[in-house]
């Protein structure tokens, strides 16, 4: 079946610097691409999407990029935050259901 | 609005032991999926329910069974938990398919022992 590759699984930066991460992908069919946030404890959360048609988007501090060529999409997170400490998961849509990567754990450091 | 919601919140089983998790949504979304979430396995998907009156695997099923009780509610049963099912479940609705943003529950933290 499909897969998602996430990398890293593990990121630190210090509060204030950018933090990407990237997803890889093998089914050029995929159309839709969703990023979750998943704070301690608490549900996950769309925080933004990108659809095969568009190459970026962009929402206030976060944009996410998209290459259809090569397979994979990534996470743009500039002037980080505490808030923004949280495992974040990418997706891609395929046959009726959402298929996630094994997430990122991301850490601000002060 | 509640949004998706999710019972019990907690649960702690014997292995042998049967429950079923109950999930209810009040958005009038079309798609229900189930989902387990497992230290560094990201979110696995056990079953899902693409419109009222259909039901499909998804990547982990052994040892579930799903409802789909009408379009608001889709339960998940464990027939003989084992402690392999210990883990935090998800239930998670979009109006249509996969293709928007899909709705999560709180969880339910299982502990099978």
């Amino acid at each position: 079946g499909e897969n998602v590759e996430q990398h890293p699984s593990t990121l630190s930066v210090q509060e204030g610097d950018s933090a990407v991460i990237k997803c890889t992908y093998s089914d050029s069919a995929s159309n839709y691409f969703p990023w979750y946030k998943q704070e301690l404890g608490k549900r996950p959360q769309l925080i933004i999407d990108i659809r095969s048609n568009v190459g970026e988007k962009k929402d206030q501090r976060i944009a996410v990029t998209l290459n259809k060529t090569a397979k994979h999409f990534s996470l743009h997170i500039t002037e980080t935050q505490p808030e923004d400490s949280a495992v974040y998961f990418c997706a891609l849509f395929r046959d009726d259901k959402i298929i996630f990567g094994k997430g990122t754990r991301l850490h601000i450091l002060p | 609005n509640a949004g998706v919601t999710q019972t019990p919140k907690f649960q702690v089983l014997k292995t042998g032991q049967s429950m079923t998790l109950q999930c209810a949504q009040d958005m009038n979304h079309n798609s229900m999926y189930w989902y387990r979430q497992d230290p560094g396995m990201g979110l696995r998907l056990i079953y899902y329910s693409a419109s009222e009156g259909t039901t499909d695997k998804g990547e982990v099923p052994n040892g579930y069974n799903v409802s789909r009780l009408n379009k608001r509610e889709f339960s998940l049963r464990l027939e003989s938990a084992a402690p392999s099912q210990t883990s935090v479940y998800f239930c998670a609705s979009s109006p249509i398919g996969g293709r928007v943003e899909q709705y999560f529950g709180p969880g339910t933290r299982l502990t099978v022992t």
